[in-house]
């Protein structure tokens, strides 16, 4: 079974802050993902990596930046946290051309 | 660019009784169709996928749902649900050509009552 890992399920973090979410895939997947989920408007995609140091901007990348060093791990960084970047971050993976993405179980993240 | 539209935010049901959660898209080329359901607390899990073939497509815990081409349309159903179906379900769509990445529609929470 793939195994998608994120390192914090909750984090409560302050205005300015600097603040890293950090995902870990077991099965070796050239794709990963970050999205922000807000009520009512689903998932919406930030940054995507399809290899080792490459990334792509999605739909909402400002306030945001990624970091893809090894092939399993793909952080996401927010360089001075605020109030509205409140929300639910999920990490995702997916093999190769497969369109079909595996899920971690979430990180709530609140901004004080 | 494609997008998707899950026309109710909210669906309540009473156990037992069957369900339909709705799903529009929209897209200037082919796309690929998914339902996930994201149970309370979780992240999301891929209920079923429609990628080629016939237009009905089962997945798990029961679920089906058809595509239809000239109504751009992916509707999920049940014929009879459980409490434990109480969760969210988004519809996702991918250009078949084009990139890994899905589009997601807005969700919709089945309240699944007693």
């Amino acid at each position: 079974d793939v195994k998608v890992t994120q390192s914090s399920r909750y984090l409560v973090k302050r205005t300015g802050e600097k603040v890293f979410l950090e995902c870990v895939q077991d099965m070796d997947h050239e794709n990963m993902f970050w999205y922000r989920q807000d009520p009512g408007l689903g998932l919406r995609l930030i940054y995507f990596s399809y290899d080792v140091k490459m990334k792509e901007k999605g739909d909402i990348p400002e306030g945001y930046s990624v970091s893809r060093e090894k092939k399993e791990r793909f952080s996401l960084i927010l360089e001075s946290a605020s109030t509205n970047q409140t929300s639910m971050y999920l990490c995702a993976s997916s093999f190769g051309d497969s369109k079909e993405q595996y899920f971690g179980p979430g990180t709530r993240l609140t901004v004080t | 660019a494609q997008s998707v539209t899950q026309l109710d935010s909210q669906v309540p049901v009473f156990e037992e009784a069957p369900v339909e959660l709705r799903c529009n898209y929209s897209s200037s080329v082919s796309v690929y169709l998914f339902w996930y359901v994201q149970y309370p607390n979780q992240g999301l899990q891929l209920l079923l996928k429609y990628l080629s073939g016939s237009t009905l497509v089962k997945g798990i815990n029961g679920f089906e749902a058809e595509f239809n081409k000239s109504q751009t349309s992916f509707h999920l159903r049940k014929p009879s649900v459980h409490i434990s179906d109480t969760a969210e379900y988004f519809c996702a769509v991918s250009e078949v050509v084009a990139g890994n990445m899905l589009t997601f529609g807005g969700g919709t929470r089945l309240m699944v009552k007693p």
